[in-house]
């Protein structure tokens, strides 16, 4: 298994209080992703990196904010929580272009009351 | 936009049954094609990545197909076992970044 960490992998908050979650891997990959997933949507991209400080949104990417300050760390970064929020979050890594397996963590469940 | 398509939605068969899921996808320029594994309450797990270039890859029971020209892929499973029981899901890159795009997956259920 890719080495990918997510941190915390449960989470129960309440609306409006900020909320960060951290994604790290041990692979040395290029790219990082953070994908929600919920029922009837599927998994929808949040936002993206291609390398340190380079980072990109994705087609969910309102009220969220990522950091990427080092190789090894992704954060994802709620500033203010909502109940439309509540999903299940879950990182992913990918070591290049096109024709490169994109490995997943095993998610974090953050409940937003 | 890209647009990703599975059907059926769910599908249950006996154990031993040979078995097709389908995906589809509406821009044919892709680099390539991924099939995942998820089970409840887990992550997801690659199956099978298919590139552009290639018409299908071979993994134990499972094969997969692609035709990009007219945006479908197939996962085949052979002999079917109650172990398979999971969401499949299919995922394409399109474009710069290396993005997925996801369908809704298909819930398949083996029973003895």
């Amino acid at each position: 298994d890719a080495g990918i960490t997510q941190s915390p992998r449960h989470k129960v908050t309440e609306t409006g209080t900020p909320v960060t979650l951290r994604c790290h891997q041990t692979e040395n990959h290029r790219y990082m992703y953070w994908y929600r997933q919920d029922p009837g949507h599927g998994l929808r991209l949040i936002h993206y990196s291609y390398g340190v400080k380079d980072t990109d949104k994705g087609e969910v990417s309102d009220g969220y904010s990522v950091s990427r300050s080092k190789t090894e760390d992704f954060l994802l970064t709620l500033e203010s929580a909502t109940s439309s929020q509540t999903s299940v979050y879950f990182c992913a890594i990918s070591d290049g272009q096109g024709g490169n397996t994109i490995y997943f963590g095993e998610g974090s469940w953050l409940t937003v009351v | 936009k890209q647009e990703v398509t599975q059907i059926p939605a769910a599908l249950s068969v006996p154990e031993g049954e040979n078995l097709v899921l389908n995906c589809s996808f509406t821009d044919s320029a892709i680099y390539n094609l991924q099939w995942f594994r998820q089970d409840p309450g887990k992550g997801l797990t690659s199956l099978l990545l298919i590139q552009s270039s290639q018409r299908e890859q071979t993994s134990g029971r499972l094969n997969a197909s692609l035709d990009k020209s007219s945006g479908r892929s197939t996962l085949y499973i052979a002999a079917s076992q109650p172990g398979d029981s999971a969401t499949y899901l299919c995922a394409v890159i399109t474009g710069g970044g290396n993005k997925l795009t996801f369908g809704t997956g298909t819930q398949l259920k083996v029973e003895l």
